[in-house]
């Protein structure tokens, strides 16, 4: 049982270098979604993807890209990195399930980027 | 207004006593939500759902849900140094509206 994977754990970047976080769950999901975690500010949804072929824009967006490549992954660019974009990710997958069977989200381990 | 707001300042409590954390939410359209528990430098684990009015209970766990009054609650009986983590409020998500989490309460068990 994999359930969502993400890579790498760990990344340091220099500024103005260009990634793509890795997401792939084995679980048959449809929804996935990438987070950013800061000190102090919670989990904030940077984009998602409700179903395979559709992306959508999360709290902050601005300075990644996304791609749902095909139903198991969802990867995140960051284009030019900054130092504001120093977080721990998370990717996150879901079933929709009816209400009274939901069994919430599945979050990956995590990538901890530090943008110098 | 943010749309889930947890008070996010530690919450110290003795081993073997109740931690009491509160999520109120903005969203009306909001039918269910989740309790998450965040250890320090781990990934989110669900310990709760909750979709109705009232109190739902699971092992020392109890979901509170006030649909009326906007707010959502867990109780934590007998705390253990184990439950020291950080508690995370999500509404369920539903037709096209964007998730948001609380920022979390964090609770720390004395022994």
């Amino acid at each position: 049982n994999a359930g969502v994977t993400q890579t790498p754990k760990f990344q340091v970047l220099k500024t103005g270098q260009s990634m793509t976080l890795q997401c792939a769950q084995d679980m048959n999901h449809n929804s996935m979604y990438w987070y950013r975690q800061d000190p102090g500010m919670g989990l904030r949804l940077i984009y998602y993807s409700a179903s395979e072929g559709t992306t959508d824009k999360g709290e902050v967006p601005n300075g990644y890209n996304v791609s749902r490549l095909n139903k198991r992954e969802f990867s995140l660019r960051l284009e030019s990195a900054a130092p504001s974009q120093t977080s721990v990710y998370f990717c996150a997958s879901k079933e929709r399930g009816a209400v009274v069977f939901d069994y919430g989200y599945t979050f990956g381990s995590g990538t901890r980027l530090t943008v110098v | 207004q943010k749309e889930v707001e947890q008070n996010s300042g530690p919450l110290s409590v003795p081993e073997g006593a109740i931690a009491s954390l509160n999520c109120t939410y903005s969203d009306r359209g909001s039918q269910s939500f989740f309790w998450y528990r965040q250890y320090s430098g781990k990934s989110p684990e669900l310990i709760m759902s909750i979709y109705s009015n009232g109190d739902k209970e699971d092992g020392r766990f109890t979901a509170q849900l006030n649909k009326a009054s906007q707010y959502v609650s867990l109780l934590i009986r007998d705390s253990q140094p184990s439950d020291s983590a950080t508690y995370l409020c999500a509404p369920r998500p539903y037709g096209n509206n964007r998730l948001a989490f609380g920022k979390g309460n964090q609770v720390v068990v004395i022994p």
